[in-house]
């Protein structure tokens, strides 16, 4: 599974768009990215995932660029509750001889601030 | 629809002694993954369980071990804990493997506390 790279922190305003950037310059043609977050003390929560094609969900919006190797996640509206660390993922679809595991980085601290 | 549920929530145990971790997917789901999340080491992948067959292990020593049941809920048993055993031990559920790009939808743990 290609290897994604993100900033350790960010910060954003209450209300405004959260625009959350990872760089995946290795993926593969067969490479889904995932974002999940993580807030304090809580499991790891799947925001959305896409292939090639810009996906949104009632959650966030997910931006890939033409040549796959970066991504960013974009929170519209950010409020206090979406202080987390944000995880960029990217997998293999999983099946005959894929595991189907997740990776995990470091990921992104965002702050939101009121 | 419920989420994965994990229990207990915390546990506490000494040195030598075993743990038993519980897991239930949400319904539907088949497939289960184990993951550990010490402090400082980030989520590590510990097991993979589909359909009742443990189908791929990360890298941990042999005393990590599990089973899934025929309802799909699964188990991770502890043997000779150690305190570096101490972290965040969170459950993940997912479709049918085979089915792709499905993701996995995860409990919130149990934190194992090794005295």
């Amino acid at each position: 599974d290609a290897k994604t790279t993100q900033p350790p922190s960010m910060d954003c305003a209450e209300g405004r768009a959260a625009n959350l950037p990872c760089n995946h310059s290795t993926i593969s043609g067969n490479e889904y990215v995932y974002w999940y977050r993580q807030i304090h003390s809580q499991g790891p929560q799947y925001i959305i995932h896409g292939l090639k094609n810009n996906e949104t969900n009632e959650m966030a919006s997910l931006i890939i660029t033409e040549d796959r190797k970066s991504s960013t996640l974009i929170l519209p509206h950010a409020t206090l509750r979406d202080t987390a660390v944000y995880y960029c993922i990217v997998r293999v679809a999983f099946g005959s001889g894929n595991t189907g595991k997740l990776i995990f980085g470091q990921g992104t601290t965002l702050q939101v601030k009121p | 629809e419920a989420g994965v549920t994990q229990s207990p929530t915390h546990l506490i145990k000494t040195r030598g002694q075993q743990a038993t971790l519980r897991c239930s997917p949400i319904s539907g789901h088949t497939s289960v993954y184990w993951y550990q999340q010490a402090l400082g080491l980030g989520l590590q992948f510990l097991l993979w369980y589909d359909e009742g067959e443990e189908r791929n292990r990360g890298n941990f020593p042999p005393r990590f071990s599990g089973r899934q049941f025929p309802n799909y809920s699964s188990e991770l048993n502890v043997n000779a804990l150690e305190l570096e055993d101490s972290a965040l031990y969170l459950c993940a559920s997912t479709i049918a493997w085979g089915l792709g790009n499905q993701p996995q939808h995860f409990g919130d743990g149990t934190r194992l506390s090794i005295l």
